[in-house]
């Protein structure tokens, strides 16, 4: 157990609907990573918050948002969705703010998208 | 843009085999090159690599890097079966507060 939990672990919506994504990081983790995978392909990195701000952006739609709340669980928000968005979304958490070290990921949420 | 290239896509091998996963890289201001399994879900950390040269070693795996000529190798000896898994390579940028990820490379261990 990496001690990140994400919720929900799996989720069917239909195109065009809106969903929201929960992470709470590993205890004493202040930044949060939001990563997706598509299927054979490797981790695409979409945002990062640090301490309740946003420190780097990915590739990420305009469709999609994050948040890191005071308590630094973070959210992230798909909306208008499409089929192409069914992924494996990952959150991870570390200490320090920067990329290139040890992250710990929650067992993702599956998105399907029909 | 950073990026990542690993090598093989996928790799089948038997129990007892030693394997040789690779990953090159291209990074501005490298920081870090790392190394994480994924089984079925969550990928879990393995090393982190900074400097030239060192190897990195934890049981039957290891890691070393080369900066000079970008890449980072990870061997694993004696393979189980429970080695059978996708191995992510990352690298971390000291600009940037994220880690670009590899595509990764599928390695299966037959019984």
């Amino acid at each position: 157990d990496s001690g990140v939990t994400q919720t929900p672990k799996h989720l069917i919506t239909a195109t065009g609907q809106r969903v929201t994504l929960r992470c709470s990081p590993r205890s004493g983790d202040l930044s949060v990573y939001w990563y997706q995978q598509s299927l054979d392909q490797g981790l695409q990195f979409l945002i990062q918050y640090y301490n309740g701000e946003e420190r780097a952006k990915g590739n990420i739609l305009e469709r999609f948002s994050a948040q890191q709340f005071p308590d630094l669980h973070s959210e992230l928000n798909l909306s208008s969705l499409e089929l192409g968005d069914s992924a494996l979304y990952f959150c991870a958490s570390s200490v320090e703010p920067r990329g290139g070290t040890e992250a710990f990921f929650g067992q993702g949420t599956r998105l399907t998208v029909v | 843009e950073d990026k990542v290239v690993q090598s093989p896509l996928s790799l089948v091998v038997h129990e007892g085999d030693t394997v040789t996963l690779n990953c090159s890289y291209e990074v501005t201001n490298f920081r870090s090159l790392l190394w994480y399994k994924q089984e079925k879900k969550a990928p879990t950390f393995l090393f982190m690599l900074t400097s030239s040269g060192i190897e990195k070693k934890s049981g039957r795996l290891s890691s070393i890097l080369d900066k000079k000529e970008l890449f980072s190798i990870l061997n694993i000896t004696a393979t189980q079966t429970g080695d059978s898994a996708v191995y992510l390579c990352a690298v971390g940028n000291t600009n940037a507060g994220k880690s670009t990820f590899g595509d990764g490379t599928t390695l299966t261990v037959k019984p």
